[in-house]
């Protein structure tokens, strides 16, 4: 399977922490993408960083990607209540048109 | 722009009944896809299309059917419902390769089969 894999399954912090999350995947790819679902809701895009990029910023999200490693962590820093949601990341399937989802860290910030 | 709307948001079925989930976007989008999400196993690609008029089979294709007869609307079709199609319908668009760009999903349809 080509799919990402998060680690972990699930996170629990305190409001104001730094949460990371990390995804593996398993064959070469041409970028990945990470996406956030409220709890009852569709996915929200949050970053696409390309094989190229080895660091990318937006907002209090940073994404890194070690292609060596075939890994990338998404953190997320001074957490908020809001920021509670599961987080996906997503791979492309080489030579198609498709994306490729894992199953997911479920983030609970506590307030 | 209303984004990728989805109809309905909750169906229960009877086994053996067929629907169509509706889906749209309203953004030009070339490419739309559909996925099911079920509990730990993330999002599963069910159909895809590069166009109208152009699909093509994901991961789990069996039991659905789609037709893309204009850019804006993907239907996807259960012909014959069966109790393991009870999941969380997600239909996602972009505007180029569907690998390569950001995907805009819809608010999802909760469908379930007794």
């Amino acid at each position: 399977s080509q799919q990402g894999e998060e680690d972990p399954q699930a996170l629990s912090i305190q409001e104001g922490e730094n949460a990371t999350m990390n995804c593996s995947y398993k064959t070469s790819i041409n970028n990945l993408q990470w996406y956030r679902q409220n709890s009852g809701r569709g996915l929200v895009h949050l970053i696409l960083i390309r094989s190229n990029e080895r660091e990318k910023h937006s907002g209090r999200l940073r994404v890194t990607l070690d292609t060596s490693k075939k890994s990338s962590s998404l953190l997320i820093t001074a957490s908020r209540a809001a920021d509670t949601a599961s987080y996906f990341c997503a791979t492309p399937q080489t030579g198609a048109n498709n994306l490729f989802f894992g199953t997911g860290t479920r983030l609970t910030v506590i307030p | 722009n209303a984004g990728v709307t989805q109809t309905p948001k909750f169906q229960v079925l009877k086994t053996g009944q067929s629907m169509t989930l509706q889906c749209a976007q309203d953004m030009n989008h070339e490419y739309m896809s559909w996925y099911r999400q079920d509990p730990g196993m993330g999002l599963r690609l069910i159909h895809y299309s590069v166009g109208a008029g152009i699909t093509d089979q994901g991961e789990v294709p069996n039991g659905y059917n789609v037709s893309r007869s204009t850019t804006e609307d993907f239907p996807l079709r259960l012909l014959s419902a069966a109790p393991s199609q009870t999941s969380v319908y997600f239909c996602a668009s972009s505007y180029g390769r569907g690998s390569r760009e950001t995907q805009y999903f819809g608010p999802g349809t909760r469908l379930l089969v007794l």
